[in-house]
């Protein structure tokens, strides 16, 4: 089974400031693909950024970039240029490219963003 | 267009009552998926349905139940509830199985007293 950790509960950034968060996962699987989610306080579930395990170039997505570190098993999420509205709850999810249960995401607890103004 | 949209937000109920959860998923998507987040986790998937059939279920006792509709709206279904019941209810949709991106509703916050 997949698993995803995420050992940081809590993380603190400067506004305009850029903050790394991290999650590494453990899978037999040679495909699959990672998320990050971001859940503000209204709960909802927003896509932040994904990345495709069989492609070796990080995915970024405007000021989110990923770190994907296949080999050892890490993927970190480095928000630039931080903005009040990023903070939020972050969620780390992983899923195999497979139909049925196998197409579930499996989640990390999360990591809890603080921006100070 | 619509998001995916959850009904209630919010409910309380009392051990050992039952519970239905509502999700209408986004227009033309065809899988709705659902998962159990509890205070201060990460959502843990419940089901996944695709064309009216259970494609998926997580690791959660018999007490719940789903099923999709032939418009695919979803029910979630929870027995006997208990208080380790309580938590957020989200429901995904997608326009399949595999990878199709996942849409997220705003959850349903269940409390059980």
């Amino acid at each position: 089974a997949q698993t995803v950790t995420q050992s940081q509960p809590e993380m603190s950034v400067q506004e305009a400031e850029t903050v790394t968060l991290s999650c590494t996962y453990d899978t037999s699987e040679s495909d699959y693909y990672l998320f990050w989610y971001k859940q503000p306080p209204s709960r909802q579930m927003i896509l932040v950024i994904r990345q495709e395990a069989y492609k070796q170039q990080n995915a970024t997505e405007n000021r989110f970039s990923v770190n994907f570190q296949k080999a050892a098993k890490s993927f970190s999420l480095k928000i630039s240029d931080s903005q009040l509205g990023d903070a939020a709850m972050y969620f780390c999810a992983y899923r195999s490219p497979y139909t049925g249960a196998n197409s579930k995401l499996t989640f990390g607890k999360g990591i809890t963003l603080s921006v100070r103004p | 267009d619509a998001g995916v949209t959850q009904s209630p937000t919010h409910l309380i109920k009392t051990r050992g009552q039952h519970v239905t959860l509502r999700c209408s998923p986004i227009s033309g998507h065809k899988s709705v998926s659902w998962y159990q987040q509890v205070l201060g986790q990460g959502p843990q998937f419940i089901f996944q349905y695709y064309e009216k059939e259970e494609r998926g279920r997580g690791n959660f006792p018999d007490r719940f139940s789903a099923r999709q509709f032939p418009n695919y709206s979803s029910e979630l279904n929870v027995n006997a509830l208990l208080l380790g019941d309580s938590a957020l209810y989200l429901c995904a949709s997608s326009l399949g199985t595999g990878f199709y991106e996942q849409y997220f509703g705003p959850g349903t916050r269940l409390t059980v007293t």
